[in-house]
């Protein structure tokens, strides 16, 4: 029974390239939420995903962020043109429906600009 | 914005000690999630509140649910090492699924 699955757990990028975060969320969820942590602080909402549908993107930057969550196949979480601000962890979560039961994070990705 | 002031923003405390932390805001919300965090980790669920004026306890964890709906506090009783680590207060209103954070309370526990 496998949790929140997020993937690279670590990952570089040189200034300019482009990230892709992945994250698979538990059986039977079909909501996922990606989260920003800058050290040191809080987690910051980003977008609010459900199948083939973003439901809320009030926390994602209006430049180089998108979000998606397919049909089949897990989340993804891009940021093109990286530079070093983008330099976070980020967490997704997912959830059974709306509301906040069984909402579960995952490990997180650990993004790198160098 | 919405935001929530969490503290004390660190804590350095004896084994055996019993701890007390918590959040405030100035906006209403409908539930209050608390979390522990460990480094390179997720965080994770220790308590949920879905009621104002809710007490709930999880082990030697205990939360209240403010009755303003604006607040929330999280005690440890009898804190050991494991302990260690920062926890988080969360708030969410409704069904947005969207959850605000607080900054965090860094508790460390000398053994």
């Amino acid at each position: 029974n496998a949790g929140v699955m997020q993937n690279p757990r670590h990952l570089v990028r040189r200034r300019g390239q482009e990230a892709r975060l992945r994250c698979s969320p538990m059986k039977g969820h079909s909501h996922v939420y990606w989260y920003r942590q800058l050290p040191e602080e809080g987690l910051k909402f980003m977008v609010y995903l459900q199948k083939e549908n973003i439901i809320d993107e009030s926390g994602m930057p209006k430049e180089r962020f998108s979000a998606e969550f397919p049909k089949e196949g897990p989340s993804i979480l891009r940021i093109q043109q990286v530079v070093r601000g983008d330099s976070a962890a980020y967490f997704c979560a997912s959830s059974p429906d709306q509301g906040l039961n069984g909402y579960t994070f995952g490990s997180g990705t650990r993004l790198t600009v160098v | 914005g919405q935001q929530l002031n969490q503290s004390p923003q660190s804590m350095f405390i004896q084994e055996g000690e019993d701890v007390s932390m918590n959040c405030t805001s100035s906006s209403i919300f409908n539930t209050w999630l608390w979390y522990k965090q460990d480094p390179g980790e997720g965080p994770v669920l220790l308590i949920a509140l879905y009621k104002a004026g809710e007490l709930t306890s999880n082990g030697r964890l205990t939360a209240q649910f403010g009755i303003t709906r604006k607040d929330s506090f999280l005690n440890i009783s009898a804190s050991i090492p494991s302990d260690v680590g920062i926890y988080f207060c969360a708030a969410g209103s409704g069904n947005t699924g969207k959850l605000i954070f607080g900054q965090g309370t860094t508790l460390q526990v000398k053994p």
